[in-house]
C-alpha cells in the first residue's frame, strides 16, 4: 500500500500560470485536507472534503479550488498562480468520524512562483 | 489570531535527557489534541495524541500532559536519542468539525551526541 501520494514533487511556475496537484489515497479514507505550510506559519487548512463529491473551505482557500470527484483522489487547483502561493503543500486523510483519528500526510509538493 | 501556539522554535537536548515541547492553546472548544513530528523533504507523522477527558497520555519514550485550566500540553520524550531530531508539530481539533486540525508552528529539536 502506498498510503498518501502526492504529484508532482516539486514545481515552478510563472506568476499568472495554472496548475493542479494531485493527491490520491489508497486507505478508502473518507476524509481528505489539503494544507500549506510556510515558515513560522505552521500547517494552515487550505480546502477539506468529508466525502466524494463533497468540498470545504479552510482557512486559507483564496486563490485555489478543490476537486473530489473519486473518493480516492483530491485535487488542488491553481487557476493564476501568485508569488504568496510559494509553499510547502500536504494532503492529508482521515477515517469516517466516529471516533478520534489522526491525520495521515503525504510526502508533499514544493512549489515555487516566480 | 493563532489558536494553538508553540512559543520556542528551537531546542536543543543532550542525548539521552528529557526533551520537553510545549504547546499553548487559546479555544476552549478543542477537545482532542495531537503531536506530529516531521523529517526534512517528509510528510507530518502522527507521534502520539490525548482526549480532553485525560491528562496523561503514554506511549513508551513519549508522554504527552494535558493542563485544560491552563490551556496547555507538553510532550516528553525520554531519552532523547538522535533520531528524535526533527519539527514537532502541536495540533488541536474540536468534535463536529470535520477532524479538522488548527496546527501550532513547530519547535525544531536538535538532540545532541
Amino acid at each position: 500500500n502506498a498510503g498518501v501520494t502526492q504529484t508532482p514533487k516539486f514545481r515552478v511556475l510563472k506568476t499568472g500560470q495554472s496548475m493542479t496537484l494531485l493527491c490520491a489515497q489508497d486507505m478508502n479514507h473518507e476524509y481528505m485536507y489539503w494544507y500549506r505550510q510556510d515558515p513560522g506559519m505552521g500547517l494552515r487548512l487550505i480546502h477539506y472534503s468529508v466525502g466524494e463529491g463533497t468540498t470545504a473551505k479552510g482557512e486559507v482557500p483564496d486563490g485555489y479550488n478543490v476537486s473530489r470527484l473519486k473518493k480516492q483522489n483530491f485535487l488542488l487547483g491553481l487557476e493564476s498562480a501568485a508569488p504568496s502561493q510559494t509553499s510547502v503543500y500536504f494532503c492529508a486523510t482521515n477515517r469516517t468520524p466516529g471516533g478520534y483519528n489522526e491525520q495521515f500526510f503525504g510526502p508533499g509538493t514544493r512549489l515555487t512562483v516566480l | 489570531d493563532q489558536q494553538v501556539k508553540q512559543n520556542s522554535p528551537s531546542l536543543s537536548v543532550q542525548e539521552g535527557r528529557i526533551s520537553i515541547l510545549n504547546c499553548d492553546y487559546t479555544n476552549s472548544m478543542f477537545d482532542y489534541f495531537l503531536w506530529y513530528k516531521k523529517y526534512p523533504a517528509e510528510g507530518p507523522t502522527f507521534l502520539i495524541s490525548i482526549s480532553s477527558i485525560k491528562d496523561k497520555n503514554e506511549d513508551g519514550r513519549f508522554t504527552v500532559f494535558l493542563n485544560k485550566s491552563a490551556k496547555h500540553l507538553s510532550l516528553h520524550i525520554v531519552p532523547s536519542q538522535p533520531g528524535d531530531s526533527a519539527v514537532y508539530f502541536c495540533a488541536a481539533s474540536t468534535t463536529g468539525t470535520a477532524s479538522k486540525l488548527t496546527f501550532g508552528t513547530g519547535t525544531r529539536l536538535q538532540v545532541t551526541l
